[in-house]
């Protein structure tokens, strides 16, 4: 059964890069059909899309955070990650990675667990 | 990308319908029929409910079903029950692989 857990800092400072790392495992990322994306939900708020990566590498990005955001992967590790720069307060929030299954339900059909972000000093 | 619009708030007594909409522009939600719709328990990750507008995967009941007019997608969950209290999120894909969420609707079940 496919998983995904993410991983990474729970505390970045201000103006700092906010780095995080999904591990996909029971399944490999290089499957055909499947995207994996980066999902964020700040305290109370809805759920806001970041971007989505595919195992070859394509990249697709909201365009309000195009500008900070990076996406990569990492096949031979399973794993694919997000950084976002300039971080402020704003970007507080639970970052959920998911799979976004393309092909046959075109909907992120698995989510990890998530991890809550601060920004602060 | 705007966020969709979805309603704060719904609510509906056990074995009533309720039904969420979920507004977007004819860039998204009029233009495609990748609409999903997600169960949110407090501290949870979402839920995958409905997918490509009105289909369902497997485990989720039938009680749940979606559909679509021109740019509002809906939500309507069929005898309620005290379990379905949650917070509902739709989605629309919206062209040239970009996504987008709607703000989300708390339902109460009274």
């Amino acid at each position: 059964q496919l998983q995904l857990q993410e991983s990474g800092p729970g505390l970045v400072k201000p103006s700092e890069t906010l780095s995080l790392t999904c591990t996909v495992s029971g399944g490999s990322i290089g499957s055909s059909g499947y995207f994996w994306g980066w999902i964020r939900q700040p305290p109370e708020k809805g759920l806001e899309w970041i971007g989505n990566i595919y195992y070859s590498g394509s990249t697709y990005c909201s365009s309000s955070l195009k500008s900070r955001v990076t996406i990569s992967v990492d096949t031979s590790q399973n794993q694919f990650s997000v950084k976002l720069s300039s971080v402020t307060a704003a970007d507080t929030a639970v970052y959920y990675c998911a799979r976004l299954n393309w092909g046959s339900v075109e909907a992120f059909d698995i989510w990890g667990r998530g991890t809550m972000v601060t920004v602060s000093s | 990308q705007s966020a969709l619009t979805q309603p704060r708030s719904v609510s509906g007594s056990p074995g009533q319908s309720v039904t969420i909409s979920c507004t977007g522009t004819n860039s998204d939600v009029g233009n495609y029929n990748y609409v999903s719709w997600y169960q949110q328990h407090p501290g949870k990750a979402p839920k995958l409910m409905i997918f490509d507008v009105s289909r369902r995967p497997s485990g989720v009941p039938d009680r749940f079903s979606g559909s679509k007019s021109g740019n509002t997608a809906s939500l309507t969950i069929s005898g309620l029950q005290a379990e379905d209290e949650a917070n509902y999120y739709c989605c629309s894909y919206a062209g040239s692989n970009t996504w987008v969420f709607g703000g989300g609707t708390k339902l109460t079940v009274l």
